[in-house]
């Protein structure tokens, strides 16, 4: 079975541009987490998805902002670009029914760089 | 508030050498706690949890970590290691459907 992947890979975008990342979680997860881990810092949590409802914020600006779709995979937008939000950007699913006693599979990430 | 702290920011261990990853964390209530690896280009792969029970944990890659409830701690532990460890480990802590994690130790290993 394929793991949780994401797409791009690698994105380059200047300040005040929009951009939006994908992600699509292992067959049969109906959650999906997103996290964003700036260099030499732990992941942090953005948004947590389940059932296509927002389940959970983080402390993030209302620049951010994601949707889940009927098949589960999910996309994270982020609006006027600033140069602090380069970052790897990690999707997470999990089955979704036990939010903390479901493992947790990640991504490679989506690496972002704002010039 | 709930946090996260790893001491050490980095730690060097020659191969064959016993390995401690120390976690202090805080939250609220009883936590769940995590040990995710993340080697470079990689996600983060989960080496183990605890949310009740034995507070010696087992978990993959020969790895263990034991919670002890009176220091806040969950350190993370390897009576061997090899150079294929090396890698960035992270600590996190969990309740609801929210993940906090540590800022990480990198562990590099000498042959």
């Amino acid at each position: 079975d394929a793991g949780v992947t994401q797409s791009p890979t690698h994105l380059i975008k200047t300040r005040g541009q929009h951009v939006t990342l994908r992600c699509s979680p292992i067959s049969g997860h109906k959650s999906v987490s997103w996290y964003q881990q700036v260099l030499g810092q732990g992941p942090q949590f953005i948004f947590q998805y389940y059932e296509k409802e927002e389940r959970g914020r983080g402390n993030f600006p209302d620049r951010f902002s994601a949707r889940q779709f009927p098949n589960y995979s999910s996309e994270l937008n982020v609006n006027a670009l600033l140069l602090g939000d380069s970052a790897l950007y990690l999707c997470a699913s999990r089955p979704g029914t036990r939010p903390m006693v479901d493992t947790q599979y990640f991504g490679p990430g989506t690496r972002l760089t704002v010039l | 508030a709930q946090s996260v702290t790893q001491p050490d920011i980095h730690i060097t261990v020659s191969e064959g050498a016993s390995l401690e990853l120390r976690c202090n964390y805080s939250y609220g209530a009883t936590p769940y706690l995590f040990w995710y690896v993340q080697s470079p280009g990689q996600g983060l792969q989960l080496l183990l949890k605890y949310f009740s029970g034995d507070t010696l944990v087992q978990g993959i890659k020969g790895f263990e970590a034991e919670f002890k409830r009176s220091q806040s701690s969950f350190n993370l532990r390897k009576p061997s290691v090899h150079w294929s460890d090396a890698a960035e480990y992270f600590c996190a802590v969990g309740g609801g459907f929210k993940t906090i994690f540590g800022a990480g130790t990198r562990l590099f290993v000498k042959a």
